[in-house]
């Protein structure tokens, strides 16, 4: 069973507060990386695919790294609104044939207005 | 995104009975459909794979006889758990993908056996 962790498991910011979380994974058999945002009762909604060492990527006020050989991510939302309060997962996609994907547990974020 | 329609939100059952969920991929052709599982406190946990016109492939640990899956049409793939039991009560929750694409979630299915 492959260790996809992620941290913390839930925090409170401060609407106008930027905020950053981490998920670790296995930095051996690296296939892609995944970042969602699911708002409770609503599916989970894709933000970023990483798939190489270095990867920045950038959506508004969320952006991601991707560092493949320490084997973590952080996922940053800047100026957080109450629209962003959601849990976050990440998911570790290892390379092979089944390019089998394991989830973390989530950090779930709640904006203060 | 593409849509990913999943029924029911959620179902009350009695032990002993089966429960049918069905995801379906309403502007897409799926061509595979995943399966996943999660308890309180944990992370999805995912139960098994199934391409269109095949078997499923069921993860360590899955009693395929327990969780049918069945996924006849591009569009359309059934989870039915068998003869329910309270320990079976949990959150499911399908993802469809095209060849060649990311994968779009359901909105999942509460489950409670009573």
């Amino acid at each position: 069973i492959l260790n996809v962790e992620q941290s913390p498991q839930s925090l409170h910011v401060q609407e106008g507060d930027s905020t950053n979380f981490t998920c670790s994974f296995p930095s051996s058999n690296f296939y892609a990386l995944h970042w969602y945002r699911w708002e409770t009762a609503k599916s989970p909604e894709a933000l970023f695919v990483m798939t190489l060492n270095g990867d920045e990527k950038k959506k508004g006020r969320i952006s991601a790294t991707l560092n493949t050989k320490e084997g973590y991510s952080y996922l940053y939302i800047k100026g957080s609104q109450p629209e962003d309060s959601a849990t976050y997962l990440c998911a570790f996609k290892e390379a092979g044939g089944y390019q089998k994907v394991t989830f973390g547990t989530g950090t779930k974020l709640q904006v203060i207005p | 995104g593409a849509v990913v329609s999943q029924h029911p939100s959620w179902v009350i059952c009695k032990s002993g009975t089966s429960v049918k969920i069905e995801c379906r991929s309403l502007d897409f052709q799926a061509t595979t459909m995943f399966w996943y599982r999660q308890f309180p406190k944990q992370s999805l946990m995912l139960m098994a794979t199934s391409n269109e016109g095949s078997k499923a492939t069921y993860e360590q640990g899955v009693e395929k006889d327990k969780f049918l899956i069945n996924h006849a049409s591009l569009t359309l793939s059934t989870l039915t758990v068998t003869s329910a039991h309270p320990e079976d009560s949990s959150f499911y929750i399908c993802s469809a993908r095209r060849r060649g694409s990311e994968a779009f979630f359901g909105q999942g299915t509460r489950l409670t056996v009573v």
